[in-house]
């Protein structure tokens, strides 16, 4: 069972929009949280992330906000680019289980922003 | 600096063979990760390492697969009778001390191809 859902696979947003990806969560336990960014043949980079005391976190362009008893989290970029575009993974982490440090991602959504 | 490199960037194996997949960490990171992704899916925990010792393997599919770390720095992952279902696109990440809020960082990739 998939514990960390990003339910649309792509997304089109026009330059200069707002772009929110979203991410869905099953386990209350994870208590940090990260989006990544990959652009073909690389591996995943890190852009943001919220630890679960808060509910945003702002890094230029980019926020993320965490809805915990939703177990939803989004990440917004305003305003979109072209080198935005990229395949965005949500991930996971912490808990008080012995694999507190491994990162469990989401299936990714492909971020495409026209020009 | 450098950041993680993985080599080969490529591997084409065929159905039963052995195969060895290197990565070269961030110098001074001791946390060393190996994941998984298939195509259309996120990464997928592998095993962990913290220094030379494997802390968590939970992710390994079977024990055709092993992982070493002996000094500390490079890991090699190793498949033996390699499956066509083996063929994915096998990430190393390291990050600086392991604790579950240190930032991971992804090398390039080796993509197997199992024929």
């Amino acid at each position: 069972d998939q514990q960390v859902k990003q339910n649309s696979p792509s997304l089109s947003v026009q330059e200069g929009r707002i772009s929110i990806l979203n991410c869905d969560y099953t386990n209350s336990m994870f208590d940090y949280f990260l989006w990544y960014k990959k652009y073909p043949a690389e591996g995943p980079t890190f852009l943001i992330s919220i630890s679960s005391i808060k509910d945003k976190n702002e890094d230029g362009r980019f926020t993320v906000f965490l809805n915990k008893s939703a177990k939803h989290l989004s990440l917004h970029i305003v305003p979109s680019q072209p080198g935005d575009s990229a395949v965005y993974f949500c991930a996971t982490t912490g808990g008080s289980s012995g694999s507190a440090r491994q990162l469990t991602f989401g299936s990714g959504t492909q971020l495409t922003v026209l020009p | 600096g450098a950041g993680v490199s993985q080599t080969p960037s490529n591997k084409v194996t065929e159905k039963g063979k052995y195969v060895e997949l290197r990565c070269d960490p961030i110098s001074g990171h001791t946390a060393l990760y190996w994941y998984r992704q298939s195509l259309g899916q996120g990464p997928e925990f592998l095993i962990y390492f913290q220094g030379t010792g494997a802390a968590d393997d939970s992710g390994l599919p079977n024990d055709r697969f092993f992982a070493v770390r002996p000094e500390g720095s490079v890991s090699t992952l190793k498949i033996q009778r390699t499956e066509r279902g083996d063929s994915a696109v096998y990430l190393c990440a390291s990050s600086s001390s392991g604790t579950f809020t240190d930032t991971q960082y992804f090398g390039p990739g080796t993509r197997l191809t199992v024929l």
